[in-house]
């Protein structure tokens, strides 16, 4: 299996634009989750889908952020509009019930 | 709520010392309990789990044992390499199923030659 796929790998943008960010579960998997880490906040999960169902968006930080699964091997996460404070490493994992989650490469996002 | 203590780093080890990173975590229940690691520039990776009470999870030389009394899962390895220096993040999942797991905030560890 190919693993967790996210794309891009790395992000440039400039404040006020607006980024998504794209992954791809493990196929066979039934859960995703999207996190963000930063050096001063540490890894924090922003929201996650069972079956593609948001189940718990409360750690998106604001209204900014949102996010969509339209079917189970495709997520996005979109900011809109960016700021300089939401730089960090994007990661989304994914998981079929054991818990046990498989993350993928991340995506290095920098707002300028 | 739930919730994990981790020991705090960084930690710095010589090649070939031995490695302890505490671990301990309040839950509801006997959750699954994970060590994840991140090597530079990467995303995390499953290191080991431990699934029930006295279980020992191992891999790569690590080991972890499941200690229900204590609600610890303490991460142990008897002789670092250089290629070891990564963050090592304990995680206990809340509960079975996808649910997500409750990550502690990571104990960066640096082997140096």
């Amino acid at each position: 299996d190919a693993g967790v796929i996210q794309s891009p790998r790395h992000e440039v943008t400039e404040m006020g634009q607006e980024v998504t960010l794209r992954c791809k579960p493990i196929s066979g998997h039934n859960s995703l989750f999207w996190y963000r880490q930063t050096m001063m906040r540490g890894l924090e999960l922003l929201i996650y889908f069972n079956n593609n169902v948001p189940i718990d968006d409360s750690g998106m930080p604001e209204d900014r952020f949102s996010a969509k699964m339209p079917n189970a091997s495709f997520s996005t996460l979109k900011i809109q509009p960016s700021e300089p404070r939401d730089s960090a490493v994007y990661f989304c994992a994914s998981s079929f019930q054991s818990g046990e989650q498989y993350f993928g490469p991340g995506t290095r996002l920098t707002v300028t | 709520g739930d919730s994990v203590t981790q020991m705090e780093g960084p930690v710095t080890l010589s090649e070939e010392a031995c490695l302890t990173i505490n671990c301990t975590y309040t839950a509801t229940g006997y959750p699954s309990l994970f060590w994840y690691v991140q090597y530079p520039g990467e995303g995390l990776q499953l290191l080991l789990k431990a699934t029930k009470a006295d279980d020992k999870g191992s891999n790569k030389g690590f080991e972890a044992t499941y200690r229900k009394e204590t609600t610890s899962f303490h991460l142990e390895k008897g002789s670092v390499q250089v290629s070891d220096s990564a963050v090592y993040f304990c995680a206990p999942a809340v509960n079975s199923g996808n649910t997500p797991l409750v990550f502690g905030k990571g104990t960066r560890l640096s082997v140096i030659a």
